[in-house]
């Protein structure tokens, strides 16, 4: 199985400045049809997961363009470009590539 | 708006069976594919299952194969998450979600989940 890894754990962060997180994978994510398949995902307190970004850097409709992913195989990143209040929550990239999906631990943002 | 609501949550003794659902408006609900993701208490999310949009394909996670099982009615737009032989370690809030596409990515549309409490 796929297992998925993500640093920081916990980031404080300052509204209005980036933020980055990282995602790694034990495998190569990249399919043979050139897409990498990985999700982002946030979880806001006390709310249901909302989708960030799938296919590695597809940005998910209604999502902020504040929002990006990058990376390719087995390292990614999600960019958050200008942190708002909003933004806290905890966020979880998730490999679809194979059976079974799985996510990562996730990364807990909050306000510093 | 598409939307999915989860009903069916409750507290079961171990080894006992449950059955959720989850009842999908304001899309075509046969064109997608669904899974149930589930959290435990404090924890991180965690795939369950997932079935295709005809019904006809079923995948599970290792800690839940031969217990639950994954179907759909297609014309009452709704998915049902079929769970016997319950642990303690099951308890958690079971989520449905929308996938936008094949091969399990992109979870567009989630339900407010449905809390399962297996207890003696």
């Amino acid at each position: 199985d796929i297992v998925m890894t993500q640093s920081p754990l916990s980031l404080p962060v300052t509204p209005g400045e980036p933020a980055s997180l990282s995602c790694r994978s034990s495998q190569s994510l990249l399919h043979s049809n050139g897409y990498n398949y990985l999700d982002w995902y946030i979880q806001r307190p006390g709310q249901s997961p909302q989708l960030l970004i799938y296919l590695g850097s597809h940005r998910a409709s209604g999502v902020p363009d504040r929002f990006s992913g990058s990376g390719s195989g087995t390292d990614f990143t999600l960019t958050i470009s200008r942190v708002e209040a909003e933004d806290v929550g905890v966020y979880y990239c998730m490999q679809a590539l194979q059976t079974p999906p799985a996510f990562g631990p996730g990364t807990k943002v909050e306000i510093k | 708006e598409a939307e999915l609501l989860e009903s069916g949550g409750g507290i079961v003794e171990p080894g006992g069976p449950l059955r959720i659902s989850c009842e999908a408006t304001g899309f075509t609900f046969s064109s997608h594919g669904m899974i149930w993701v589930r959290q435990a208490p404090g924890k991180g999310l965690e795939w369950v299952a997932a079935v295709t949009g005809s019904g006809s394909r079923t995948y599970y996670a290792d800690s839940v194969k031969g217990r639950f099982a994954i179907s759909r009615d297609n014309s009452k737009n709704t998915l049902f998450l079929q769970m016997s032989s319950l642990r303690v370690e099951d308890t958690a809030t079971y989520y449905c979600a929308r996938q936008i596409g094949g091969n399990f990515y992109g979870m567009d549309v989630w339900g407010q989940g449905t809390t399962v409490t297996v207890s003696s």
